[in-house]
């Protein structure tokens, strides 16, 4: 199965800032089948972006994804209060699909 | 608007059984696959297998084979997960997630507590 490593494991900034979470894939996946999603305490994830670049419904144009091959990017331009969570990236294209480690990204 | 609703959370003994249902509300129930994925705590996401709503077929992790059954009910639009043989390691929360573009909704999520 395709492993996904997350870095850094934590990422600690203040309101405003910016965030750049990165995703590494152990073989080379195709674009169209990698996501991002956000974890908050107690809550199921919510997808932010698919196909790699493409910002679900309802998503903020703060939040971008860019990348391909086997290395990915989600860019949070500037950080609000709600933006602090844990981040997972996600291929599914391969079977199984699975998930990174995740990102926690607090508050400094 | 368009969700997905979790049965509630299950405490069971090792070697039981449990099940978790999955209602879909505010789209066509069998348009769209269902995936099941569950977080242990401190665990990353564990894909376990999805369901193809509209002819039932279904496809499991290899961690899971023989010990997981997916089901729908188009009728009632509801899918549900079954996991036999529970150990204290399946002790989680359960998420049903539709794959549309991405798995781009998710249940609220069940706990399932695995204790003797």
């Amino acid at each position: 199965e395709i492993v996904l490593t997350q870095s850094p494991g934590t990422l600690s900034l203040s309101p405003g800032e910016r965030a750049t979470l990165s995703c590494r894939t152990s073989q080379s996946v195709s674009s169209s089948y990698l996501g991002w999603y956000q974890q908050k305490p107690g809550q199921a994830p919510r997808l932010l972006i698919y196909g790699a670049s493409s910002r679900a419904t309802g998503i903020p144009d703060r939040f971008s994804g860019s990348g391909s091959g086997t290395d990915f990017t989600l860019t949070i331009s500037r950080l609000e209060p709600e933006d602090f969570a844990v981040y997972y990236c996600q291929q599914y294209g391969y079977s199984p699909p699975t998930f990174g480690g995740g990102t926690k990204v607090e508050i400094k | 608007q368009v969700q997905l609703v979790q049965s509630g959370a299950e405490v069971k003994k090792p070697g039981a059984s449990v099940k978790v249902s999955c209602k879909a509300s505010g789209y066509t129930f069998t348009t769209y696959p269902m995936h099941w994925v569950r977080q242990a705590p401190g665990q990353r996401l564990e894909w376990m297998g999805w369901i193809n709503a509209g002819n039932g077929n279904t496809k499991y992790s290899q961690n899971f084979q023989g010990r997981v059954t997916m089901t729908r009910d188009t009728s009632a639009s509801t899918a549900s997960m079954e996991v036999s043989s529970l150990s204290s390691e399946d002790t989680a929360v359960y998420y049903c997630a539709r794959y549309g573009d991405g798995f781009d909704i998710w249940g609220q999520g069940t706990m399932v507590t695995v204790s003797s």
